[in-house]
């Protein structure tokens, strides 16, 4: 596609359910990031995709927190069992994947745990 | 390990005044800086970088940054604010073979007529 597309936009969920966010990466982009933005904790990354492989799983912040890539493209972000503190924008960002280029972000899926 | 900080979460100026944000970044290697900026309810977009070469980088929508190594520096600066360049500005450090992104806190930017 033209950009980095997330879904859903905004996402309520009550606290205790499981939750899964979609990113769709530019075409062509090998590597994917997946980053969280909260008042308390600012841009954090969560987790680095090259093709299907994370070997960079550092950010996650616990183990309710999980991720996979499949076909080298569309990434999930799973949230198990959802706490308040996980209410954040959820951020997707893919790179051509050599070094140093630029990072295309999604718009991001608002995440809100009642 | 690499960090970024920044200085003023909240920077006010006037139109047509000049704009000057602050970063100063700790890396043990060369390192790799960008500026992002964000609109609200939107994501991220890339105003100019810094990976080799000149260390005074143009960027786009006027806005340009001086990578100063002796200062660990990388301040944004435009000459002349407009309305539409209110929004929060993020700088950022490339950490290691990932690539992934190191942010600072950001800075918020009103404009004001």
């Amino acid at each position: 596609g033209a950009g980095v597309s997330q879904s859903p936009s905004n996402k309520v969920t009550e606290k205790g359910k499981d939750v899964e966010l979609r990113c769709d990466p530019i075409s062509g982009h090998t590597a994917l990031y997946w980053y969280r933005q909260s008042l308390g904790q600012g841009l954090e990354f969560l987790i680095y995709f090259q093709g299907n492989s994370a070997p960079d799983k550092s950010g996650l912040p616990s183990d309710r927190f999980s991720a996979e890539r499949t076909g080298g493209s569309v990434s999930t972000l799973t949230i198990q069992r959802t706490q308040q503190e996980d209410s954040a924008v959820y951020l997707c960002a893919s790179t051509l994947g050599t070094s140093n280029t630029e990072a295309f972000f999604g718009q991001g899926t608002r995440l809100t745990v009642v | 390990a690499q960090s970024v900080t920044q200085l003023g979460s909240h920077v006010s100026v006037s139109e047509g005044a000049l704009v000057l944000l602050r970063c100063n970044y700790s890396s043990s290697v060369p390192p790799y800086l960008f500026w992002y900026v964000q609109y609200p309810n939107q994501g991220l977009q890339l105003l100019l970088k810094y990976t080799t070469g000149a260390t005074l980088v143009k960027g786009i929508n006027g806005f340009e940054a001086e990578f100063k190594k002796s200062e660990t520096s990388f301040h944004l600066t435009k000459p002349s604010a407009h309305m539409s360049d209110a929004a929060e500005y993020f700088c950022a450090v490339s950490v290691g073979a990932t690539n992934k992104l190191i942010f600072g806190t950001g800075t918020l930017l009103a404009v004001q007529p």
